[in-house]
C-alpha cells in the first residue's frame, strides 16, 4: 500500500532554474494539496484541486504552477524558482472535506 | 483572512500527565476542525477530528470544541514520551461537498519528561 508518495524528497536548485514537485496517490482521492511549511509560518496552502482538471489557488500560489491530467498524480512546478521558495514541500490527498493524508514531504533548497 | 492560533510552546509535561493544547480560530463559518501530530523532519498525521460543539474522545485524546468560543482543545492522557512532538490545529470552512483545503496554527511544540 504505496499511499501518497512525493519525489523527489531532497532537491537542491539554483535560482532562476525551472523545477517540479512529484506528487502521485494510490487512493484514487479526488482531492490533492501543495503545502509548504516554513519556520514561522506554519503550513500554508499553495494549490489544491478537487478532480482531474480542476485546480484552484490556496494562500500562497505565487511562482508556482499545477496542472492535474490524471487523478493519481499533482505536480507542483516553480518555473523560476527564488530563494524565497526554499522550504519543506507536502502534497496531500483526501475523499472530501475530511481527513487529509500528507505525503513524506520533499526538502528543496534553492541557491 | 482566517486565522489559527496556537502557542508555539514548547509545552512541558510529566510522563502520566494530562497535557492540554490550545487552538483558537478567526473565522465563525469554520466548520471542521483537525489535530494533527508532526514529528521533527516528518510529515503531519492526523489525530483526531471534530465537527460538533462538545468533547471526542479516542482512546487518550480528547478533543474539545467551543464554536460560540472559537476555541478547539486537545487532551492527551497518560501523557507518554512518543508523544513528544508538534501538535498542528487546522480549520477548514467549507461545509459543503468540496475541500479547500485547510489553514492551519503554527503549532505546539509538547515535551513529555520522563
Amino acid at each position: 500500500d504505496a499511499g501518497i508518495t512525493q519525489s523527489p524528497r531532497y532537491k537542491i536548485t539554483e535560482t532562476g532554474r525551472q523545477v517540479t514537485l512529484m506528487c502521485h496517490q494510490t487512493w484514487s482521492h479526488s482531492y490533492m494539496f501543495w503545502y509548504r511549511q516554513d519556520l514561522g509560518h506554519g503550513l500554508r496552502l499553495i494549490y489544491y484541486s478537487a478532480a482531474a482538471d480542476i485546480t484552484d489557488k490556496g494562500e500562497v500560489p505565487d511562482g508556482y504552477v499545477v496542472s492535474r491530467s490524471k487523478t493519481e498524480n499533482f505536480p507542483l512546478t516553480l518555473e523560476s524558482a527564488t530563494r524565497s521558495q526554499t522550504s519543506v514541500y507536502f502534497c496531500a490527498s483526501s475523499t472530501s472535506k475530511e481527513t487529509q493524508y500528507f505525503g513524506p514531504g520533499t526538502r528543496l533548497l534553492v541557491l | 483572512q482566517k486565522e489559527v492560533e496556537q502557542n508555539s510552546g514548547p509545552l512541558s509535561v510529566p510522563e502520566g500527565a494530562i497535557a492540554s493544547l490550545n487552538c483558537t480560530y478567526s473565522d465563525r463559518g469554520s466548520q471542521s476542525f483537525f489535530w494533527y501530530r508532526q514529528y521533527s523532519g516528518k510529515s503531519p498525521e492526523l489525530i483526531m477530528f471534530i465537527y460538533s460543539n462538545g468533547d471526542k474522545e479516542d482512546g487518550r485524546f480528547t478533543a474539545q470544541l467551543n464554536k460560540a468560543s472559537q476555541y478547539v482543545s486537545l487532551l492527551i492522557r497518560d501523557s507518554q514520551p512518543s508523544d513528544s512532538a508538534t501538535y498542528l490545529c487546522a480549520v477548514n470552512v467549507n461545509s459543503g461537498g468540496g475541500a479547500d483545503g485547510l489553514t492551519f496554527g503554527k503549532g505546539t511544540h509538547l515535551i513529555i519528561q520522563p
